[in-house]
């Protein structure tokens, strides 16, 4: 079975370092792009960025380039989205999606969802 | 960035309804449009892509049209498994941009 299987939930401080990871598995990993997107509590889906985990090429969406960093460990079939210094905004459930094929393509295989909180 | 609208927000059905959610592009997007389904506390999952093309494994009541500018997600004969918020999504420039969401839920 094709799957990606993210890391557990996280509850940090503002100014915290954070780094979650989604392995696949079942497929390739190589050679098929991975995204990370997000969801605000009560809210929609925002793509965050896209990598190639072959050669770790990685597009950000403006509204997140400088914010987080995306990278991949081909070795481990890994990807990982992290953070230097966690704000409260950064609150929400990231989830990590496998492309189809070729950009552009549609996420036909999803990750189960990392809920990250972050709090005082 | 390529803005995507979905109307209504929210659409209240009964079980055997028709349905259809509407998605409005700011831009000629082609066929690069995807519909994806969420349920409360699950990852979305994908339905219709290239704008009518469907998923393996989608119940044949999901239909998808449209192309260029404006799209829409049928549901033919709603089912209890349907209640769900959806999702549409372009794909034609980067960033791929998501709608804000339509939930069905009961009538």
């Amino acid at each position: 079975e094709e799957q990606l299987v993210q890391s557990g939930a996280e509850v940090k401080k503002p100014g915290d370092s954070l780094k979650i990871s989604c392995q696949g598995s079942g497929y390739f990993f190589p050679n098929r792009w991975v995204v990370w997107v997000r969801q605000m509590p009560g809210k929609g889906l925002e793509l965050v960025g896209i990598i190639y985990p072959d050669d770790s090429d990685t597009t950000y969406s403006p509204s997140f380039e400088g914010q987080v960093t995306i990278s991949a460990d081909r070795s481990s079939s890994t990807a990982y989205l992290q953070w230097s210094s966690l704000r409260a905004s950064d609150t929400a459930m990231y989830y990590c999606a496998r492309l189809r094929g070729s950009r552009p393509d549609v996420f036909d295989v999803w990750g189960q969802g990392t809920m990250v909180i972050v709090s005082s | 960035d390529i803005q995507v609208t979905q109307s209504p927000s929210t659409l209240s059905a009964s079980v055997g309804d028709r349905v259809t959610i509407t998605c409005r592009a700011t831009q000629s997007i082609g066929p690069y449009l995807a519909w994806y389904q969420q349920k409360p506390g699950k990852a979305p999952k994908l339905l219709i892509y290239q704008a009518s093309r469907i998923e393996g494994g989608v119940p044949s009541r999901f239909s998808g049209s449209g192309s260029g500018t404006e799209f829409t997600l049928s549901i033919s004969s709603l089912q209890p498994a349907d209640f769900a918020t959806y999702y549409c999504q372009q794909y034609h420039n980067y960033p791929w941009t998501f709608g804000q969401g339509t939930k069905v839920d009961v009538k």
